[in-house]
């Protein structure tokens, strides 16, 4: 699987927009794009994914740049309850495991 | 979404004993199930594959007769920590995944070996 990069850690202002990028320069191109999130001491929580073309649902948006080598997944109102380690994970469709990285630890602030 | 459980959520045990944990996929038909570990401020790390009816594929390093895995249904996979000493104390984290290939995530269980 093509590994990704993410920032170690991020702060964000309650209420505004996080914008958490990812790298993953080595992407096939059947490989799609997930986001993940874990809040503390809890299992993992999908929150989106993508192929070529940018996604949003209730949760987040996902802008995937054109030569698909990195992303952002963007909270665009971020609350303290998102607070947590968001997962960038490139992965080929089936039934293949998703493999974490370090991720990025999202604190966001009052 | 489709919800996985894991129980029990959190277990204590004295070294030497064996622990069972079970993952359930509650609405849906898991033909694969993922058991994860993760260690304090560590990310996750994949331990095994179980597909329904198959003896599961451990990840490099994995003991599989310590980590002893079943999946004997398409709504249950158990791992069986077997002879547990104080390292063996993690968060251990199953997904479950099915027709579609998603993979839904259980809530985690906690083992602490005293």
């Amino acid at each position: 699987d093509a590994k990704t990069t993410q920032p170690t850690s991020m702060d964000c202002a309650e209420g505004r927009a996080a914008n958490l990028p990812c790298n993953h320069s080595t992407i096939s191109g059947n490989e799609y794009v997930y986001w993940y999130r874990q809040i503390h001491s809890q299992g993992p929580q999908y929150i989106i994914h993508g192929l070529k073309n940018n996604e949003t649902n209730e949760m987040a948006s996902l802008i995937i740049t054109e030569d698909r080598k990195s992303s952002t997944l963007i909270l665009p109102h971020a609350t303290l309850r998102d607070t947590a380690v968001y997962y960038c994970i490139v992965r080929f469709s089936g039934n293949t495991p998703l493999v974490f990285g370090k991720g990025t630890r999202l604190s966001v602030i009052a | 979404g489709a919800v996985v459980s894991q129980h029990p959520s959190w277990v204590i045990c004295k070294s030497g004993t064996s622990v069972k944990i079970e993952c359930r996929s509650l609405d849906f038909q898991a033909t694969t199930m993922f058991w994860y570990r993760q260690f304090p401020k560590q990310s996750l790390m994949l331990m095994a594959t179980s597909n329904e009816g198959s003896k599961a594929t451990y990840e490099q390093g994995v003991e599989k007769d310590k980590f002893l895995i079943n999946h004997a249904s398409l709504t249950l996979s158990t791992l069986t920590v077997t002879s547990a000493h104080p390292e063996d104390s993690s968060f251990y984290i199953c997904s479950a995944s099915g027709r579609t290939h998603e993979q839904y995530f259980g809530p985690g269980t906690r083992l602490t070996v005293t």
